[in-house]
């Protein structure tokens, strides 16, 4: 039973490129969520989603960051016009069903993205 | 404020030794306290969580948290070379979310 997936493992991008981090739940999993960690801070809440649904994005910035879970395929988080700011672990995580189960809330292992 | 405070250390022990990890936090409706390992380049794997105060112990590890004091704590027994992470305690209100709030995390270094 393969964990939850994120690819690419590293993502180098240039001011003004976009970003593109993906992100396969664990089997049966139906819940997924963002997490950023910047270099000497902790993980950062960005956005929560059920298939085909933003339940709470409260920990998105405004402007050029969005997520989706697709009915079919991976969560996708996207980050147009990256800039130096953005270069940050970027963690997923899902779990069959929310809340007081955390003992089967995974994460992956993330998504390093460096912007040149 | 931080909603979660917790000092990142590091924080270097020799094999053997009890060590001692904690967190405060400020706000009143977390009910599920958790503490991760996180090493490095990985993703954080849950280590043990309990709900409201009390202790709950596994193994090498024992979590206490006070909410009276706001304060939780993780202690590992006899830790060895392998503990060397990061650990971080992270806190959820609950009620039909697994939205996490972290602390910074506290790296510790365990040598022989």
């Amino acid at each position: 039973n393969a964990g939850v997936m994120q690819n690419p493992r590293h993502l180098v991008r240039r001011r003004g490129q976009e970003a593109r981090l993906r992100c396969s739940p664990m089997k049966g999993h139906s819940h997924v969520y963002w997490y950023r960690q910047l270099p000497e801070e902790g993980l950062k809440f960005m956005v929560y989603l059920q298939k085909e649904n933003i339940i709470d994005e409260s920990g998105m910035p405004k402007e050029r960051f969005s997520a989706e879970f697709p009915k079919e395929g991976p969560s996708i988080l996207r980050i147009q016009q990256v800039v130096r700011g953005d270069s940050a672990a970027y963690f997923c995580a899902s779990s069959p069903r929310p809340g007081q189960f955390y003992e089967k809330l995974f994460f992956g292992s993330g998504t390093q993205l460096s912007v040149l | 404020q931080k909603e979660v405070e917790q000092d990142p250390g590091p924080l270097s022990v020799p094999e053997g030794a009890i060590v001692s990890l904690n967190c405060t936090y400020s706000n009143s409706a977390f009910q599920y306290f958790m503490w991760y390992r996180q090493y490095s380049r990985k993703g954080p794997e849950l280590l043990m969580y309990t709900y409201s105060s009390g202790n709950k112990e596994d193994g090498r590890f024992t979590a206490q948290v006070d909410k009276s004091s706001k304060y939780i704590s993780l202690f590992i027994r006899d830790s060895q070379p392998s503990d060397s992470a990061t650990y971080l305690c992270a806190m959820s209100a609950g009620k039909n979310t697994d939205k996490l709030i972290f602390g910074t995390g506290t790296r510790l270094q365990v040598f022989p």
